[in-house]
């Protein structure tokens, strides 16, 4: 089974506005991490936010975590049509270093 | 090089052949991933690699998928008698431990 989920699976919302997509994860983790993937090819590393930081920022990116919750936000204020891609997060297993995968929310800017 | 290397970019193989498919990690980077993901879907977690340790092969789907790494560099992802499920992309990842991956650009697999 994933280690992390997001949500919503898919988000579609006008250029200038802010979207927050959410990831929820089920055991202890180091990190957590969220990724960009356009085209369905490689993906493209955003921020790391680690167990013991509670917010990050990278730009228009900011990421919290809630260990307490086991779950963790990325807003991206300001969309751009080039914003439009899929967006993963990706949590330590229970401690293991291999990084897991959710499934994903597709993120849609509209012109 | 700069990146991750993966090859080929595409392969279009027959069902029951067997096919390879090679990564070329960031020089001096331990842990090497393997991933599959299939059309709109998210990344499923195959094999794992972290220096000298045993690899971590528990999200290998069936005996067919296998794996190796020489060392801290290239890696081969075999998968034999391919069946029209297999049919994904193949995203291979490096990174240093408990850090950012860096991914590949990935080999698109079609079994006809």
């Amino acid at each position: 089974s994933q280690q992390g989920e997001e949500d919503p699976q898919a988000l579609s919302i006008q250029e200038g506005e802010n979207a927050t997509m959410n990831c929820s994860y089920k055991t202890s983790i180091n990190n957590l991490q969220w990724y960009r993937q356009n085209s369905g090819r490689g993906l493209v590393h955003l921020i790391l936010i680690r167990s013991n930081e509670r917010e990050k920022h990278s730009g228009r990116l900011r990421v919290t975590l809630d260990t307490s919750k086991k779950s963790s936000s990325l807003l991206i204020t300001a969309s751009r049509a080039a914003d439009t891609a899929s967006y993963f997060c990706a949590t330590d297993a229970g401690g293991a270093q291999k990084l897991v995968f959710g499934q994903g929310t597709r993120l849609t800017i509209n012109p | 090089g700069a990146g991750v290397s993966q090859s080929p970019s595409n392969k279009v193989t027959e069902k029951g052949k067997d096919v390879e498919l090679r990564c070329d990690p960031i020089s001096g980077h331990t842990a090497l991933y393997w991933y599959r993901q299939r059309l709109g879907q998210g990344l499923e977690f195959l094999i794992y690699f972290q220096g000298n340790s045993a690899p971590d092969k528990s999200g290998l789907p069936s005996d067919r998928f296998s794996a190796e790494r020489t060392g801290e560099s290239v890696s081969t992802l075999t998968i034999q008698r391919t069946q029209q499920e297999d049919s994904a992309v193949y995203l291979c990842a490096s990174s240093p431990p408990l850090e950012k991956l860096f991914f590949g650009s990935g080999t698109q697999l079609s079994v006809l």
